[in-house]
This record gives structure tokens, sequence and C-alpha cells, in this order.
């Protein structure tokens, strides 16, 4: 399977405790996106990479959330001391742009990764 | 503020019938839209998109019409199979150089065999 990889599928922790998920991108994908979706409602954006460049980031993303994408490949999603309200599916979706500017190719997501902080 | 919303949250159609998904969006500065069906514990699955400088754009089984004097867009579905049961999100990128992928609630279709 060529598609976005998510690892875990599933996270359950306890409160105040860290958790950190790792995404695979379409290889040959330059563009990388992670969102968050809870129940019954449609994801919404939290932070999306060029190669390895962070070029934006939603005011959903307090400081307890950090993404990296290192090689500008893989990236991982840190959120440190855990909170009930941080319980949602977090999806990470890949893209492939050669034009440059906005995003203008459609994403293509992972299945995510359901945490549940209890 | 700006949003991407659906007119109907429940849609059940008859197997074999055509279905129609609508999508209501405010954001006049939109130029980028997309369909996503999302099954139950998956992520959303890419269905078909469309640019601002189009009407109309066909896949196979399924249609994409863009009104941009209304701010609306549909999504046809033909000959409905119990396979294309879940819920479908439209999606909309704004012009100036955002990347930020703006989606509505959803609409869950369920199709009766």
């Amino acid at each position: 399977d060529t598609g976005v990889s998510q690892d875990p599928r599933h996270k359950i922790t306890k409160r105040g405790q860290n958790v950190t998920f790792r995404c695979d991108p379409i290889s040959e994908h330059n563009r990388l996106y992670w969102y968050r979706q809870t129940l019954g409602q449609g994801p919404e954006f939290l932070t999306y990479f060029q190669n390895e460049a962070q070029l934006e980031k939603s005011r959903l993303l307090s400081d307890r959330f950090s993404a990296e994408r290192p090689k500008g490949s893989f990236s991982t999603l840190e959120i440190q001391r855990t909170e009930q309200g941080d319980s949602a599916m977090y999806l990470c979706a890949s893209s492939l742009d050669r034009f440059g500017g906005a995003s203008n190719s459609p994403l293509h997501f992972g299945n995510g990764t359901r945490l549940t902080v209890t | 503020g700006e949003s991407v919303g659906l007119h109907l949250p429940t849609l059940s159609v008859q197997e074999g019938d055509n279905s129609i998904i609508n999508c209501a969006y405010s954001n006049s500065a939109s130029d980028y839209f997309i369909w996503y069906k999302q099954e139950s514990g998956k992520g959303p699955q890419f269905i078909i998109d469309i640019r601002s400088n189009m009407d109309k754009r066909q896949g196979q089984r399924v249609t994409v019409l863009l009104n941009k004097t209304v701010k609306h867009l549909s999504l046809q579905i033909a000959a409905t199979q119990p396979g294309d049961s879940a819920v479908y999100f439209c999606a909309e990128i704004s012009g100036a150089g955002s990347y930020q992928l703006t989606f509505g609630k959803g609409t869950k279709l369920s199709v009766i065999p």
C-alpha cells in the first residue's frame, strides 16, 4: 500500500502524559498536513509542511502541540501534558504540488490515530 | 466567519437510485473544492475535485457541480450502491495563498438495499 500511513492507529493515555504520533506520507509528496477530527465533525486544520519547513499553524495548535518533519519525509506530532479535550482522531494528509503557490491538488489522508485521554 | 456547510445532515436512498449531496460555502474567494468520502474508522477518501473556473466535472459515477453565483456545490452519485454508504464532506481552499482545507460537518448517506 503506497498511501499515507499513520502509527499508532489507537492510543489510550492518562491525562498529563505525553504522546507522539507518526505519519509517513506518499513518498513523492512534498506537502504534509495534520488535521484533527472529533466525532460528528469535519476535520480541522492544525499545521502544514512544505518539505521540512512548517509554513502554517492553526490557532488550534496550542503550545502543548509540536510537529516536526526533519528530513522532509515522515512527520511526528507530539502532544505534551495531554488533556481530556485532546481526545480526537488525528489525521495526516499529503499532497504533491509542482507549481508552488496555494495548494491546487487534492490532499490524500491516512486512516488516522485515534487518541483517548482518560 | 467564513465556513463550509451542508444543507442536509442525513440522506437515505434506495439502491440503484441517484444521490445528490449539497453543500453551501460562504467564502467567495474559494477557488478549489474537493469532495471526500469517509467510512467509519477510516480517513477521508478523495472522490473528485473542481476548480472555480469550472462549472461541472465528471468522474466514474460521480459528478460535481459548482454554482459560484449562489456559492453552491453538489455531488451527484449515479446508481447508488451499498458501498457508497458513508459520510460525505465538501471542503474548500480559499485563494490568496492559503493551504488550509476547510471542511463542513458532513452528510451521512445511507443506501437501502
